[in-house]
């Protein structure tokens, strides 16, 4: 099977600028989740889809984040204006329905803003 | 809040040597515990993962964690590390009530001298 595809896979912008980053999960995957991890910290969780429907968004450091998901398949992630405090690697990762599946992992966006 | 700890940071081996990487997590409740690893330019993959039953775990390459509930703790071990066991790796714990969320903890950064 296909595994998880982020695009794009790097990325750099200024503070200010916007920056869309989007994930392509497993087909048939209902969840999806976004994570960021900044630079030897934990990879910290940002929110959690099922389907097209937002789980659990606590994670999602202020409104100048936007996740989507709509029609339950990719999933983007736009954040908008960028500041300095949000560079990072985004890590999406997607899993079959429940709670006893691993997740699968893409291979990150490294967001650097400058 | 849920947490993951993970103690230590950086390990450097000789190969054949043993490991064993701390996990201690916080969460009274019951939770399903995972190993993840990332090889060097590779996405997180999962090394093992606990749900029920015989609390020590085999997972692939020859690692294997042993989940002590008392002790809130999935330590990692291999009784003998080779060269290609260079990684960086996470702990993570999930819920099995309520919002699907894996929690990650800081990870460690394992190299492996030939």
């Amino acid at each position: 099977e296909a595994g998880v595809t982020q695009f794009p896979s790097h990325s750099v912008i200024e503070k200010g600028q916007t920056v869309t980053l989007r994930c392509d999960p497993i087909s048939g995957h209902d969840n999806l989740y976004w994570y960021r991890r900044v630079m030897g910290k934990e990879i910290k969780f940002l929110l959690h889809f099922v389907k097209e429907s937002k789980q659990d968004e606590s994670g999602m450091p202020n409104n100048r984040f936007l996740a989507e998901r709509t029609g339950g398949t990719y999933s983007t992630l736009k954040v908008q204006p960028a500041e300095l405090e949000d560079s990072g690697v985004y890590f999406c990762a997607s899993s079959p329905v429940g709670y006893n599946s691993p997740l699968h992992f893409g291979n990150g966006t490294r967001l650097t803003v400058t | 809040a849920q947490s993951v700890s993970q103690h230590n940071h950086h390990v450097i081996l000789s190969e054949a040597a043993s490991l064993e990487l701390g996990c201690n997590y916080s969460y009274g409740g019951t939770v399903n515990l995972f190993w993840y690893v990332q090889y060097p330019g590779q996405h997180l993959q999962l090394l093992l993962k606990y749900f029920s039953g015989d609390p020590l775990v085999k997972g692939i390459k020859g690692f294997e964690a042993e989940f002590i509930k008392s002790k809130f703790s999935f330590n990692l071990r291999k009784p003998s590390v080779q060269w290609s066991d260079t990684a960086e790796y996470f702990c993570a714990v999930c819920r099995t009530s309520g919002t699907y969320k894996y929690i990650f903890g800081t990870g460690t950064r394992l190299k492996v001298l030939a």
